[in-house]
């Protein structure tokens, strides 16, 4: 099945802790991107990867890092500088050109113990 | 940063009614489209609209575009209780390739039975 995967579908962090989610995409899209969502909220950039070895800071990366070293593969990590984790972290893709579609993953949603 | 702005936030009605959705955005774009997700999962495209088109139809959608007003508007006719959902507006940067999609915060739709 083609699609796009994200990983765990919940993750608890440690106070000071880096945690990694997870973003896969079978749908050989160049384009892929990270957004914040919190509660009654629209969704916020964090990073976004035009291509492969290549990606630009979103509205609101600070306290976020991500690579993309394989075109399928984005992952995000959430580092100990993110003093408010708690969140829904959606992970998307699409062709990258003239921005149409982007395909959604099922989300991450990330709690602070 | 733009950001499109839905209209209202929340929105209550019965099975069968038709259900409005109004997204404002503030700078020139290149297309505007509505997405759609359901209690704790991933976004869903619906529809898009280019900046040259004044109304688009996909089944029980009507999504119209008012580049003059800078506003567009989501119709789901005949609701059904399976509609309920939260409804964004996502829109891009005119002239601007490799730039992101910026999404509004939501219209929150329940469809009551």
């Amino acid at each position: 099945d083609g699609g796009i995967t994200q990983s765990p579908k919940y993750l608890f962090r440690k106070e000071g802790q880096n945690v990694t989610l997870s973003c896969e995409q079978n749908l050989n899209h160049d384009a892929m991107y990270w957004y914040r969502q919190d509660p009654g909220q629209g969704l916020r950039l964090i990073y976004y990867s035009q291509i492969v070895n290549d990606f630009q800071k979103g509205d609101i990366a600070e306290g976020y890092s991500v690579s993309r070293e394989k075109k399928e593969s984005f992952p995000l990590t959430v580092t100990s500088a993110q003093k408010n984790p708690t969140a829904f972290y959606l992970c998307a893709s699409n062709q990258g050109q003239n921005q149409e579609t982007q395909y959604f993953g099922p989300g991450t949603r990330l709690l602070v113990l | 940063s733009q950001q499109g702005e839905e209209d209202p936030q929340a929105l209550s009605i019965q099975e069968g009614e038709n259900a409005t959705m109004n997204c404002s955005y503030k700078t020139s774009i290149n297309n505007l489209q509505w997405y759609r997700q359901n209690s704790g999962r991933g976004l869903v495209h619906l529809i898009l609209i280019r900046s040259n088109e004044r109304e688009k139809h996909s089944g029980r959608l009507r999504v119209t575009l008012d580049t003059s007003k800078k506003s567009s508007s989501l119709l789901i006719t005949a609701s059904r209780a399976a509609d309920t959902a939260s409804y964004f507006c996502a829109t891009d940067l005119l002239n601007q390739a490799g730039t992101a999609l910026i999404f509004g915060k939501g219209t929150t739709l329940s469809v009551s039975s």
